[in-house]
């Protein structure tokens, strides 16, 4: 495709429910990353993915939170047991080969945890 | 001490001036550094890349690169209402320790006034 899709745009789920937010990054990036922006701050990076392997997921705040990527493309986020603190716009990037490059930005999937 | 830090703002200054925006990192082993621009409410999208030292331009964006003192800034020259939005530094790691994890400063936020 021409940029990096996201899906949802919004969700919005009740404490303790799971949710599952989805990627596709530009045709032919092999690397893909996942941020998430809290109101007013910066971005925290979660995991990166080179193909379908995570070599970095430091960024993962708990447990609850797991990601893969199948394929080599399309990627998922998933949260089990929201809480309200996992409320934030959560960003996917990817880039052409790897860490080095340009990344470029997908619209986001805002969640909100009621 | 931040990985990555920069003012937040607001930076203002009048339509046709130059704002000079800063960021300085931690990590003496970082290779690759970006600017990226987040109008409210949308997500980050790329200004400029900064690989070596000097200056690298590109329209009224100059980023300019120090690693021996490990700051990085760029400039907006003519200064325009529409250049109104949060700035965001990032700084790839480099050197061993690359794995894809791209830091993120706070942002700052620049106003143009008309």
């Amino acid at each position: 495709g021409a940029g990096v899709s996201q899906s949802p745009s919004n969700k919005v789920t009740e404490k303790g429910k799971d949710v599952e937010l989805r990627c596709d990054p530009i045709s032919g990036h092999t690397a893909l990353y996942w941020y998430r922006q809290s109101l007013g701050q910066g971005l925290e990076f979660l995991i990166y993915f080179q193909g379908n392997s995570a070599p970095d997921k430091s960024g993962l705040p708990s447990d609850r939170f797991s990601a893969e990527r199948t394929g080599g493309s399309v990627s998922t986020l998933t949260i089990q047991r929201t809480q309200q603190e996992d409320s934030a716009v959560y960003l996917c990037a990817s880039s052409l080969w790897g860490p080095t490059d340009t990344q470029y930005f997908g619209p986001g999937t805002r969640l909100t945890v009621l | 001490q931040k990985e990555v830090e920069q003012n937040s703002g607001p930076l203002s200054v009048p339509e046709g001036a130059i704002a000079s925006l800063n960021c300085t990192y931690s990590d003496r082993v970082s290779q690759s550094f970006f600017w990226y621009r987040q109008y409210s409410g949308k997500s980050p999208e790329l200004i400029m890349s900064i690989y070596s030292n000097g200056d690298k331009e590109d329209g009224r964006f100059t980023a300019q690169l120090n690693k021996a003192s490990q700051y990085v800034s760029l400039l907006i020259r003519d200064s325009q209402p529409s250049d109104s939005a949060t700035y965001l530094c990032a700084v790839n790691q480099g050197g061993s320790s690359n794995t894809g994890k791209l830091i993120f400063g706070q942002g700052t936020t620049l106003q143009v006034k008309p």
